[in-house]
């Protein structure tokens, strides 16, 4: 199956740094997908990008799909900020039918200091 | 719009009995899709349903199943549980095929002692 590699592993900020987040992974997807797990568990979704790039707020990712890599731009980060955050991954079948299977990295966990 | 809906937020199991959680996806959403969250595996992928059938299954023993009512609604059940299985169960919901974005509940945190 995807292997999916996120660095850095760990991540510690003051606040009002800027930091980028990378997910490696080992085949061709159509899916790609960043979340946040916040404090209580809950898996926000950031963005849906299988290619490009976009922007929400302080946060931006760009996907390479050609050289099987996403990287996540936070900017000016905040303490809110702080938690997990995931890269997933997926491929549509041969069948052509979008199947929602997600593939998750182990995670970055991110610390943002006041 | 409210979101995706997990019941119950927590549960406190003992081994070998069963447990059903239950997903209620974003209205109009049809496929719900569920995972499990251990700290030692990571987010691994149970199953996905759509129109009432499953569609995709990870690698996970049978004592694990699911079903999606015709209201979208799902459930899953754990049948004999297992020590192993405690962990955070999230519930995934989209709208149909085609559409990737995923949409989280908050998960049910099941304990088994």
């Amino acid at each position: 199956g995807i292997q999916v590699e996120q660095s850095p592993p760990d991540l510690i900020l003051q606040e009002g740094a800027n930091s980028t987040l990378r997910c490696n992974f080992s085949d061709s997807v159509n899916n790609l997908q960043w979340f946040h797990q916040n404090p209580w568990g809950q898996l926000i979704n950031l963005f849906y990008i299988p290619s490009g790039t976009k922007q929400n707020g302080r946060l931006s990712a760009t996907t390479v799909a050609t050289e099987r890599y996403s990287l996540l731009y936070i900017s000016s980060s905040q303490t809110t900020d702080s938690g997990v955050y995931f890269c997933a991954v997926g491929l549509t079948n041969a069948g052509g039918t979008s199947y929602g299977k997600l593939t998750f990295g182990q995670g970055t966990i991110l610390t943002v200091h006041p | 719009k409210a979101g995706v809906t997990q019941t119950p937020r927590y549960l406190i199991k003992t081994r070998g009995q069963q447990v059903t959680l239950s997903c209620s996806p974003i209205s109009g959403h049809r496929s719900v899709s569920w995972y499990q969250q251990t700290p030692g595996q990571g987010l691994q992928f149970l199953f996905e349903y759509f129109s009432e059938t499953q569609r995709n299954k990870g690698n996970f023993p049978g004592r694990f199943s699911g079903r999606q009512f015709s209201n979208s609604r799902s459930e899953m059940n754990v049948s004999t549980l297992e020590l192993g299985d405690s962990a955070l169960y999230l519930c995934a919901s989209r709208s149909v095929l085609g559409r990737l974005r995923a949409f989280f509940g908050q998960g049910t945190r099941l304990t088994v002692v």
